[in-house]
Formats: C-alpha cells, sequence, structure tokens
C-alpha cells in the first residue's frame, strides 16, 4: 500500500498564534513531498515541494517565511502556519512521492482544516 | 501556463445512470492527465491516467479518453452506483517547471442518489 497520514485532522488557533501540521507516509519512504492549499470551490494550489535533507522550493507568491516546512526524515514532512491569521484559514493537503516508483505518483494525505479566530 | 477546467459541481444522478464528467486542459507539449476521486473524509486516490494521446484509462467501470485534438479528458462511467459519491478532480502533470507537479481543476461534486 501506500498510505499517507495528516496529523492533525482540524485544528482552530487564535490570530497571531502559530500552528504546526505533520505529513507522514505510513508504509513507504518519500524524498520528496508536496503541500497543497485549497478553498472552498477552488482547486488544490500548490504550495511548495519539500525535499528531505535539504529546503523546501517554494510556489511564487507562498510566504516562505510564513508557511516553514521542514523534512527532517524520509516519512515525515511538517508545515508551520506562523503567525497565523484568519485569511490563512484554509484545508491544507499533502502528498508524498513513492521513491521506488518511477512514475511520479503521489499519494494525498486526508487534510488538515485549518481554522484562525 | 498549465490550467484544468471542469464542469462545475455538484453533479446529482440517479443510481445506474450514465455519468460524464467534462474537463479540458492548457499546457504546452504533452501532458499526462489524470482524475483524482476523494471520498468524504479521506485523501484523493488517483482513479486513472492516461500519458499519451489517444490513450485510455480506466478503472472500477470508470473510463477517460486523451485527446489531443480537443484538448480533453472526459471522464465517464456507464452505470453509478451510490458508492460513487464523491468529488472528482482533474490534474495534468506537465513538462515544465519539473515533472512532479501537479495541476489541478477544481472539482465536481457527484452525488449519486437511489
Amino acid at each position: 500500500g501506500a498510505v499517507v497520514s495528516q496529523h492533525p485532522s482540524w485544528v482552530i488557533c487564535k490570530s497571531g498564534t502559530s500552528v504546526k501540521i505533520e505529513c507522514r507516509s505510513l508504509d513507504f519512504q518519500a524524498t520528496t513531498m508536496f503541500w497543497y492549499r485549497q478553498f472552498p470551490k477552488q482547486s488544490l494550489m500548490l504550495m511548495a515541494t519539500s525535499n528531505e535533507g535539504s529546503k523546501a522550493t517554494y510556489e511564487q507568491g507562498v510566504e516562505k517565511d510564513k508557511f516553514l516546512i521542514n523534512h527532517a526524515s524520509l516519512t515525515l514532512s511538517t508545515l508551520t502556519v506562523t503567525s497565523a491569521h484568519p485569511e490563512d484559514s484554509s484545508f491544507y493537503i499533502c502528498s508524498a512521492r513513492k521513491e521506488e516508483t518511477a512514475s511520479y505518483e503521489q499519494y494525498f494525505g486526508p487534510g488538515t482544516r485549518l481554522t484562525v479566530t | 501556463g498549465n490550467s484544468v477546467t471542469q464542469m462545475e459541481g455538484p453533479v446529482t444522478l440517479s443510481e445506474e445512470a450514465f455519468l460524464t464528467i467534462n474537463c479540458t486542459y492548457t499546457a504546452t507539449g504533452y501532458p499526462s492527465l489524470f482524475w483524482y476521486v476523494q471520498y468524504p473524509g479521506e485523501g484523493l486516490q488517483l482513479l486513472l491516467k492516461a500519458t499519451k494521446a489517444d490513450d485510455k484509462g480506466s478503472n472500477k467501470g470508470f473510463e477517460a479518453t486523451y485527446r489531443k485534438e480537443t484538448t480533453s479528458f472526459h471522464l465517464e462511467k456507464g452505470s453509478v452506483q451510490v458508492s460513487d459519491s464523491a468529488v472528482y478532480f482533474c490534474a495534468l502533470r506537465g513538462l515544465t517547471g519539473g515533472g512532479n507537479k501537479l495541476t489541478f481543476g477544481t472539482g465536481t461534486q457527484l452525488k449519486v442518489e437511489l
């Protein structure tokens, strides 16, 4: 199988605080993971590509200092939303690329609903 | 840049009805095309894919044909079931900007009723 989990599944935080979201590949190793953001009735927007052991690659328009990504092991990437504000409220989804395949197929986590009050 | 346009939902059908969800794309070169499905409370799952023109992807009774001349990848199923109720995303993986990046459509919610 190829299962990706996210924790927490939902979180509510106060404006100005930081929130960490974890993405884990449970039964495979992933050098590359991806973080997406999804607004209601809109498509998934790629925020950044997370590379194990190196810095993440951010998409244009995504603030690096606000969305901190750490990919410290082959099974874990974390996204920290720093100094969160209500406009950061969204659905955050991660995916992981299975290393032993050359097909670039991504396996997705169930998502994390962030609400900033 | 790359983009994917798919029909807005929700699409509501009776069980055993025929399903079509339209998807068109804009991309340079020859992208790979995908349909993902998201069941309630779960992550996106790859439903089917096609990597070159005229390829037909199929899985679980769903089919989609890569039509380069119309830049389309419409999803079809001959007889839907209640268990097919989910959100369906069309996506492409282009050749520019790295081979890993997926561009998604907005998703189409399908509701199948008895």
